[in-house]
């Protein structure tokens, strides 16, 4: 049973340009959650999203991010025009539909110049 | 807002010694409490939980005491190894999976 998945691991973008994050959840779970985490920092909720619906993204800026759980396919956080405070790593978690447990994937770094 | 509040921000503890992570939270909506250790350029991973039923859960060398009147729960690490060293974060969530996480405590466990 594989884990949660994410990639790319790593990501370089310069200032402007766009940056696009998946995450497929663990085999059976509808519920996904992104976070930024900071250098020496803590996990910052983003958004939480269920299949074609956008749940929870009272931690989402309100400008430039973006995220989406197709009903097939991964989930996406997107970013817009990417700016160096942008850099950092980004987890994303699932759980099974009716536990709270979540499971985290590896995150990807990203890293803008 | 900070939702759940976590100290130390770090802790040094010698070979076998018992480490100890403090969380406090303010939603009594809470219901679900998980501890998650996360090493050097990896994802967290979760280490144990708790749910407020109950006071206290041992797994292994791993206990979450919990306060429900107080709105605490606590980490210990019993006969604490150098392997133990990592970054732990406390969580708090309710009905609606909205969890929340602490700070973080970065333990060094010394030789």
């Amino acid at each position: 049973n594989a884990g949660v998945m994410q990639n790319p691991r790593h990501l370089v973008r310069r200032r402007g340009q766009e940056a696009r994050l998946r995450c497929s959840p663990m085999k059976g779970h509808s519920h996904v959650y992104w976070y930024r985490q900071l250098p020496e920092e803590g996990l910052k909720f983003m958004v939480y999203l269920q299949k074609e619906n956008i749940i929870d993204e009272s931690g989402m800026p309100k400008e430039r991010f973006s995220a989406e759980f197709p009903k097939e396919g991964p989930s996406i956080l997107r970013i817009q025009q990417v700016v160096r405070g942008d850099s950092a790593a980004y987890f994303c978690a699932s759980s099974p539909q009716t536990y709270n447990e979540q499971f985290f994937g590896p995150g990807t770094r990203l890293t803008v110049l | 807002q900070q939702q759940v509040k976590q100290s130390p921000q770090s802790l040094i503890v010698q070979k076998g010694g018992i480490s100890i992570i403090n969380c406090a939270y303010e939603n009594t909506a809470f219901d679900y409490f998980p501890w998650y250790q996360q090493f050097p350029g990896k994802g967290p991973a979760l280490l144990i939980a708790i749910r407020p039923d109950v006071s206290e859960k041992k797994e292994g060398r791993f206990t979450i005491s919990f306060n429900k009147s107080a709105k605490q729960f606590s980490l210990h690490i019993m006969d604490s190894q150098p392997g133990d060293s990592a970054t732990y974060f406390c969580a708090a969530s309710g009905n609606n999976n909205d969890m929340r996480f602490g700070a973080g405590t970065r333990l060094t466990v010394k030789p």
